[in-house]
């Protein structure tokens, strides 16, 4: 829904290597944000932007880290992924306050 | 602390009945509600919302009612579908202090049974 697409669709990495996780949009929505979503945690925010170069942390941003240099674009970057970071990534786009989210296929990330 | 809370895992319903399922919310300031629905392997699609200034409001088959004295608010599903089975997630906002966040219960997996 509202044009959003996240790259890669699953991914196996190790423990220690960076990782860079892909969220574009067409919708041309100010707000991004990005969620991990794991079992008996629901859906829990990591970063998000409020336009391009703005962003902001989330409840669970330690360990890693985002960037905004186009409004379609939002990367979110593993430093040195560790095996906690195994989950399901989701992007999701908004207008900004009172407005719905829209929210990407997932990422599936495998840390071992 | 979870400030927004889905106390039921998992609801079983026969197909053609009513599911309610229910969120409980602690933080005063929240003023808008969302529901979602999420299918194996996909990503949240929205359900239905609702603004703090109503108490009900109505799409199909789906109604969200909300309770603002009592900080709850409950998701209708009439009559229920197989096609409904899905894991649920209530979220929340404030809009005082411009929060553009959404803070997202913990999910509850419906099964509706043919």
């Amino acid at each position: 829904d509202a044009g959003i697409t996240q790259s890669p669709r699953h991914k196996v990495t190790e423990t220690g290597t960076p990782v860079t996780l892909r969220c574009h949009q067409t919708e041309n929505h100010r707000y991004m944000y990005w969620y991990r979503q794991d079992p008996g945690h629901g859906l829990r925010l990591i970063h998000y932007s409020y336009g391009v170069k703005d962003t902001d942390k989330g409840e669970v941003s330690d360990g890693y880290s985002v960037s905004r240099s186009k409004t379609e674009d939002f990367l979110l970057t593993l430093e040195s992924a560790t095996s906690s970071q195994t989950s399901v990534y989701f992007c999701a786009t908004g207008g900004g306050l009172q407005e719905t989210q829209y929210f990407g296929p997932g990422t599936r990330l495998l840390v071992l | 602390d979870q400030q927004v809370k889905q106390n039921s895992p998992s609801l079983s319903v026969q197909e053609g009945r009513i599911s309610i399922l229910n969120c409980d919310y602690t933080n005063s300031m929240f003023d808008y509600f969302l529901w979602y629905k999420k299918y194996p392997a996909e990503g949240p699609t929205f359900l239905i919302s609702i603004s703090s200034i109503k108490d009900k409001n109505e799409d199909g088959r789906f109604t969200v009612f909300l309770n603002k004295s009592a900080k709850h608010l409950s998701l209708h599903i009439v009559p229920s579908q197989p096609g409904d089975s899905a894991v649920y997630f209530c979220a929340a906002s404030a809009s005082q202090g411009g929060s553009e966040k959404l803070v997202f219960g913990k999910g509850t997996k419906l099964t509706v049974n043919p």
